[in-house]
């Protein structure tokens, strides 16, 4: 079974800059997470999709952040503009669970965003 | 606001030692444990997980104890190999609901040879 997908792996950006994450999670599963994972720190939810719909967007700074999940699979994460302390590892998850289930969420390597 | 707290930050251990990590929560809503475990460059991977209904689960060398009064869980690792070597995060959601994971700040554990 093919894990999930994140691309770029790394992504220098100067402040002021936009950038896109791309993320394909496991074939089947169909609710999606993205984390924003500072170093030293553990990851933190920025947005859960189940489908193509949006469960949890709480923590999004949504004046900077978007993101999509279009027919349900592949997902994108934007950031425009970026801030310096946008640099993080951005994680992307996934599970076959719906929101009355808790199941094992696979994580993806990460893409690795440094602003300067 | 940090929902569940970790402790310690790093851990060094011999090899075939004991490495025991702390996490404590507030939210007593949640009833989710698990325990990940993340090498340089990777995604966390989950190890072991436990929900409150049970005090202690074990896989392996990897044991989770659950105290629900105290609200605190910690995962024991037997045995410590240098291939143990990595992050750990602890981690707690609501069994129900949205289920995003809320982590703890991590712990570098190394092993020594």
């Amino acid at each position: 079974e093919a894990g999930v997908a994140q691309s770029p792996r790394y992504k220098i950006i100067e402040k002021r800059q936009s950038v896109a994450f791309w993320c394909n999670p496991i074939s089947g599963h169909a609710t999606l997470y993205w984390y924003q994972q500072i170093l030293g720190q553990g990851p933190k939810l920025l947005i859960q999709f189940q489908n193509n719909g949006v469960v949890d967007d709480s923590q999004l700074p949504k004046d900077r952040f978007s993101a999509e999940r279009l027919k349900g699979v592949d997902s994108t994460l934007k950031i425009q503009p970026a801030k310096l302390e946008d640099s993080a590892v951005y994680l992307c998850a996934s599970s076959s669970g719906h929101r009355f289930i808790t199941v094992e969420q696979y994580f993806g390597p990460g893409t690795r965003l440094t602003v300067t | 606001q940090q929902q569940v707290k970790q402790s310690p930050q790093s851990l060094i251990v011999q090899k075939g030692g004991i490495s025991i990590i702390n996490c404590a929560y507030e939210n007593t809503a949640f009833d989710y444990f698990p325990w990940y475990q993340q090498f340089p460059g990777k995604g966390p991977a989950l190890l072991i997980a436990i929900r409150p209904d049970v005090s202690e689960k074990k896989e392996g060398r990897f044991t989770i104890s659950f105290n629900k009064s105290a609200k605190q869980f910690s995962l024991h690792i037997m045995d410590s190999q240098p291939g143990d070597s990595a992050t750990y995060f602890c981690a707690a959601s609501l069994y129900t609901g949205a289920n995003n994971l809320f982590f703890g700040t991590g712990t570098r554990l190394t092993v020594i040879p």
